[in-house]
């Protein structure tokens, strides 16, 4: 089956460590994100990357960094400088849909808890 | 600065009514909207979407219109379902192809059996 995998669902973490959330997917999509939902707060974007080797900040970069070596991963690192990483990761892919526009499709979200 | 706004936290419905969701937006380069339903602990997914050059787009259930000279987009599910408890995220993006979406806070829908 297509689709996209977000590994761990569930990950805690000590503060001052480096964590790293995997996603992978098999749609052969371009374009792949990151995201971030806290309580009460709508979708933030953390970083995106249209083509495979290349990269963009979204809104709320700092304290994160990502790599696109292969145009299936997109790994994200959760690094000691994010002051506040408790929250919910979203990654997600694009498709184009055809003169509609396009459509991004999440997957499942990892839980990442600072102890 | 909250480009993409849906002023409802939460809503309830009785099951078999009309639900509709609202979300207004300031950017008017926006001109490509969606939809997306989110149970917990899980990622969105998609259900509509509307490009600016249309102001309805209908699919089963579930229509959107939009009102380009207002910002204003809103969802109608008709008739409401149970299964439809959900939070409902409006997204945007300035033009067709462009990878950025900007997401709304999200509205919580309660159907009421």
């Amino acid at each position: 089956d297509g689709g996209i995998t977000q590994s761990p669902k569930y990950l805690f973490r000590k503060e001052g460590q480096n964590v790293t959330l995997s996603c992978e997917q098999n749609l052969n999509h371009d374009a792949m994100y990151w995201y971030r939902q806290d309580p009460g707060q709508g979708l933030r974007l953390i970083y995106y990357s249209q083509i495979v080797n290349d990269f963009q900040k979204g809104d709320i970069a700092e304290g994160y960094s990502v790599s696109r070596e292969k145009k299936e991963s997109f790994p994200l690192t959760v690094t000691s400088a994010q002051k506040n990483p408790t929250a919910f990761y979203l990654c997600a892919s694009m498709t184009w849909t055809g003169p509609s526009g396009n459509t991004i499709y999440f997957g499942e979200g990892s839980w990442l808890t600072v102890v | 600065d909250q480009q993409v706004k849906q002023n409802s936290p939460s809503l309830s419905v009785q099951e078999g009514r009309i639900s509709i969701l609202n979300c207004d937006y300031t950017n008017s380069m926006f001109d490509y909207f969606l939809w997306y339903k989110k149970y917990p602990a899980e990622g969105p997914t998609f259900l509509i979407s509307i490009s600016s050059i249309k102001d309805k787009n209908e699919d089963g259930r579930f229509t959107v219109f939009l009102n380009k000279s207002a910002k204003h987009l809103s969802l109608h599910i008709v008739p409401s379902q149970p299964g439809d408890s959900a939070v409902y995220f409006c997204a945007a993006s300035v033009a067709f192809g462009n990878e950025k979406l900007t997401f709304g806070t999200g509205t919580r829908l309660t159907i009421i059996p």
